[in-house]
């Protein structure tokens, strides 16, 4: 199972919103409304932020929501802030019914 | 509240084994299906394996490089869960996350045991 694509880094100003993509096949992506996304600041442990596509897990900010269209996922970050300065991992179940990750997206708050 | 607290990190030859080891608390262990993730040093993440509760049938599933090397295993009367590892490649050096597999994600992390792998 490949690793589903991202681009390797995206930036915006504070209060600005971005997009990150998260390109996958009929396989994975495509196939399952199972598209997780994290967070991991330098050193730190992952966070979940969104699950199931869409879904965000009690306590994350709603600035944070999932897309899916076909087989590309987005992660969009609405109001931009300095403290979303990470790396972004997309994450789909596949049809081998295992896991498969993104390679991480360096998010820069310029 | 959840916590997973994961041990036995090590520095291993090639060729060698270790098993992993995680301590839950804060939830309900039997009901949960369990999962590892590594990470290696400067790296992306990537996905190991899920192991289901016993009451789904408890079988596993892992990723392509794992298979045949790595054994999910867990033992509901400790609340803990275990990652056998056996013929250690250099490339399996990494932090090894353990955590809940829950809507086909990783919900819960621990923060990781390292395992390196040199000669």
């Amino acid at each position: 199972q490949s690793a589903l694509t991202q681009p390797a880094s995206v930036s915006g100003s504070p209060g600005q919103s971005i997009t990150i993509s998260c390109t996958g096949t009929s396989s994975d992506v495509g196939g399952y409304n199972h598209v997780s996304w994290y967070q991991q600041h330098p050193g730190e442990v992952p966070k979940l932020m969104i699950y199931a596509v869409s879904n965000r897990p009690s306590g994350v900010s709603d600035r944070f929501s999932g897309s899916k269209s076909g087989n590309t996922a987005s992660l969009t970050i609405s109001g931009l802030q300095a403290e979303d300065e990470a790396d972004y991992y997309c994450c789909s179940f596949t049809s081998t019914s295992t896991l498969v990750f993104g390679g991480g997206t360096k998010l820069t708050v310029l | 509240e959840v916590q997973l607290v994961e041990s036995g990190g090590d520095l291993v030859k090639p060729g060698g084994s270790l098993r992993l080891s995680c301590a839950a608390s804060g939830f309900s262990f039997t009901s949960v299906w369990m999962s590892w993730v590594r990470q290696a040093p400067g790296r992306g993440l990537e996905w190991v394996g899920r192991i289901k509760s016993k009451t789904d049938g408890g079988t596993t599933d892992y990723a392509a490089p794992m298979k045949g090397r790595f054994t999910i295993s867990r033992d509901d009367s400790k609340d803990t869960l275990y990652l056998q590892m056996n013929s250690l490649k250099t490339e399996d050096t990494a932090l090894y996350y353990c955590s809940t597999y829950r809507y086909s994600s990783i919900y819960n992390w621990g923060q990781g045991t390292l395992v390196a792998v040199s000669s």
